[in-house]
């Protein structure tokens, strides 16, 4: 099956400062990308779509100007946490689409200190 | 509007016992359905999906799920669990007509006991 790749794994940062996960789909084209966000023990939280060559478009409650999402590629989506708090440590997860299916990254675990 | 109703937080099941998770969703157009597993501190995988044909889906590693249109659920099975299927069971939906989106269900816990 398909592969989506995401990096890091695991991120240690210190608030204030800004963090970039990275979600490739390494064997197919992806016009669209989603980032999720998941709580511990909850559900996964769609926050966007990431779309290649516009703009992407967030979920309502989403600060499209604390979190950065770059499709600049068919391959590429990052996501970009400026100015850090502790209250956006989570489990960041990337997915990439098919018409029918959707791939899913390994996740980052972000901390913030 | 379209929501995914996991009716049950936590199961506990004996190892080598049969376990069940259900699954409900509301929509008023036709959707595709999935079941993925997260194991701790990973993304999530595809256990099995349903997009046309037989209501009867099977999946990897022993699982399968019933579509059952007119109680629109889509339950997911294992008929002997091992200690490896202690995870969270995800149940998504897909409306082709919003854009590919997935709707997820809170998940299930499975905790497997020897």
């Amino acid at each position: 099956g398909a592969v989506v790749s995401q990096h890091p794994s695991r991120v240690i940062c210190k608030s204030g400062t800004s963090v970039k996960i990275e979600c490739r789909s390494l064997d197919f084209q992806a016009t669209t990308m989603f980032w999720y966000r998941q709580f511990p023990k909850q559900s996964l939280m769609l926050m966007a779509t990431s779309n290649e060559g516009s703009k992407a478009t967030y979920e309502q409650g989403v600060e499209k100007d604390k979190f950065l999402i770059n499709h600049a590629s068919l391959t590429l989506s990052t996501l970009t946490v400026t100015s850090a708090h502790p209250e956006d440590s989570s489990f960041y997860i990337c997915s990439a689409r098919t018409l029918t299916e959707a791939f899913f990254g390994q996740g980052t675990r972000l901390t913030v200190v | 509007a379209q929501s995914v109703t996991q009716l049950d937080s936590q199961v506990p099941v004996f190892e080598e016992a049969p376990v069940e998770l259900r699954c409900n969703y509301s929509s008023s157009v036709s959707v595709y359905l999935f079941w993925y597993v997260q194991y701790p501190n990973q993304g999530l995988q595809l256990l099995l999906k349903y997009l046309s044909g037989s209501t009867l889906v099977k999946g990897i590693n022993g699982f399968e799920a019933e579509f059952n249109k007119s109680q629109t659920s889509f339950h997911l099975r294992k008929p002997s669990v091992h200690i490896s299927d202690t995870a969270e069971y995800f149940c998504a939906v897909m409306r082709e007509a919003a854009g590919n989106k997935l709707t997820f269900g809170g998940g299930t816990r499975v905790l497997v006991k020897p």
